[in-house]
């Protein structure tokens, strides 16, 4: 059974701080990892995606990934209002068919 | 930009009834999927779907559910006899080719089966 964990929350930061959001998988076989940013009662919006360890930046974002402590990270700086929402995180296996979802982040960023 | 749009964004159904969920993927993509979201709880892989025919299918998705590609355009997610358990959000999404690079999601469709 695949598992992603993520610490629900929710993860309160300031404006203008840098959120740490952590997510943890237990297949080995994983081969490409994606944050993915949900409203309330809205849809996944995919936000980045990563597949070789290191860090990978786009923006205020930051993907991290450690393969061999089967850990990947989203970093956002400079934090808004309107980032508060539900981070996702999701992995694939080498089929690359389907995502399997954490449960998910909820994120707070206070003005 | 493309997106991929689903109908309706709410039904209401008794339980024991069938309804049939619509979906729009983007025009040049060619592999299809469907995910749950049951009210709190985590996105849900339930089918995918390549070339007319089932790719993969979760636990999920047993006898009640199919899935249609019936023109060129929609995507379609049949459950034939619906439970109050599956009420959620469902999920469309659609990519270009097998390489994922983090697909589409559609708005969805709430589900409520009463």
């Amino acid at each position: 059974q695949k598992e992603v964990e993520q610490n629900s929350g929710p993860l309160s930061v300031p404006e203008g701080a840098i959120a740490s959001l952590n997510c943890t998988y237990s297949d080995r076989g994983s081969q490409s990892f994606f944050w993915y940013r949900q409203y309330s009662g809205k849809s996944p919006e995919l936000i980045m995606f990563i597949y070789s360890n290191g860090d990978k930046e786009d923006g205020r974002f930051t993907a991290q990934l450690n393969k061999a402590s089967q850990y990947v990270s989203l970093l956002i700086r400079d934090s808004q209002p309107s980032d508060s929402a539900t981070y996702l995180c999701a992995v694939t296996d080498n089929a690359g068919n389907m995502l399997t979802f954490g449960g998910g982040t909820r994120l707070m960023v206070k003005p | 930009e493309p997106e991929v749009t689903q109908t309706p964004s709410h039904q209401v159904t008794q339980m024991g009834q069938e309804v049939i969920l619509r979906c729009v993927p983007i025009s040049n993509h060619l592999y299809f999927y469907w995910y749950r979201q049951i009210l709190g709880q985590k996105v849900e892989f339930l089918v995918s779907f390549y070339n007319n025919e089932i790719s993969e299918k979760s636990e999920i998705f047993d006898d009640q559910f199919s899935v249609e590609r019936p023109d060129g355009s929609n995507f379609t997610l049949k459950i034939r006899s619906t439970k109050l358990e599956d009420s959620a959000m469902y999920f469309c999404a659609s990519n270009r080719d097998r390489q994922n690079y983090g697909y589409t999601f559609g708005s969805g469709t709430r589900l409520t089966v009463v």
